[in-house]
């Protein structure tokens, strides 16, 4: 089975913190991704990356920032956390290539205070 | 308009029931295409691919309609466990590596 796990279920930060997000998946995947879901508007793609120190921009990556340094690991970080960055972070991975399914981590609920 | 378009429900139906839904999407040129199932404050899971000639998983169908660009999830004898949001999911063109995810379609099944 696949495993994709992440650092935090829950988190509180102020507003100005800088945050990290961590996520690690087991199934040697190339593919991983970052989502943001809001009620209303489904899940949103920040960032993704497809090999190692490889990032491409999703539709909503204003305020984030990413690493991958290791095959396994990606993180999210929000440079100077805002209210507005209050939300469920939804980490993914994938087999490399394009069109496969994505299997998710159980998620980050981040206040931002 | 947005790329994948579903409604949002909720479906509330007796168990025992079979409820369908339909998705539409935008972007004809797409090629994958899936139905995930979310419950409440958890992840998506995938609950299933969706092939051209259409396929079964037990109680669940998924059709695809290509010319209509439209997708379909049938549920046959609703379990009380059935109740969640499905989300409709489609692979893009522009950048194969992502997948467009629908808003949900939330079902209820009641005793």
């Amino acid at each position: 089975d696949v495993k994709v796990t992440q650092s935090s279920r829950y988190l509180v930060k102020r507003t100005g913190e800088k945050v990290f997000l961590e996520c690690v998946q087991d199934m040697d995947h190339e593919n991983m991704f970052w989502y943001r879901q809001d009620p209303g508007l489904g899940l949103r793609l920040i960032y993704f990356s497809y090999d190692v120190k490889m990032k491409e921009k999703g539709d909503i990556p204003e305020g984030y920032s990413v690493s991958r340094e290791k095959k396994e690991r990606f993180s999210l970080i929000l440079e100077s956390a805002s209210t507005n960055q209050t939300s469920m972070y939804l980490c993914a991975s994938s087999r490399p290539g394009g069109g496969y399914e994505q299997y998710f981590g159980p998620g980050t609920r981040l206040t931002v205070t | 308009r947005k790329e994948v378009e579903q409604d949002p429900g909720p479906f509330n139906v007796p168990e025992g029931a079979t409820v369908a839904f339909n998705c539409t999407y935008s972007n004809s040129a797409s090629q994958s295409f899936f139905w995930y199932r979310q419950d409440c404050r958890k992840e998506p899971k995938l609950l299933m691919s969706v092939y051209s000639s259409g396929n079964e998983d037990g109680r669940f169908t998924a059709q695809l309609n290509r010319a209509s660009q439209y997708i379909s999830l049938l549920i046959r004898d609703s379990k009380l466990s059935d109740s969640a949001t499905y989300l409709c999911v489609v692979n893009t063109m522009d950048s194969s590596y992502k997948l467009i995810f629908g808003s949900g379609t939330r079902l209820l099944v009641r005793p």
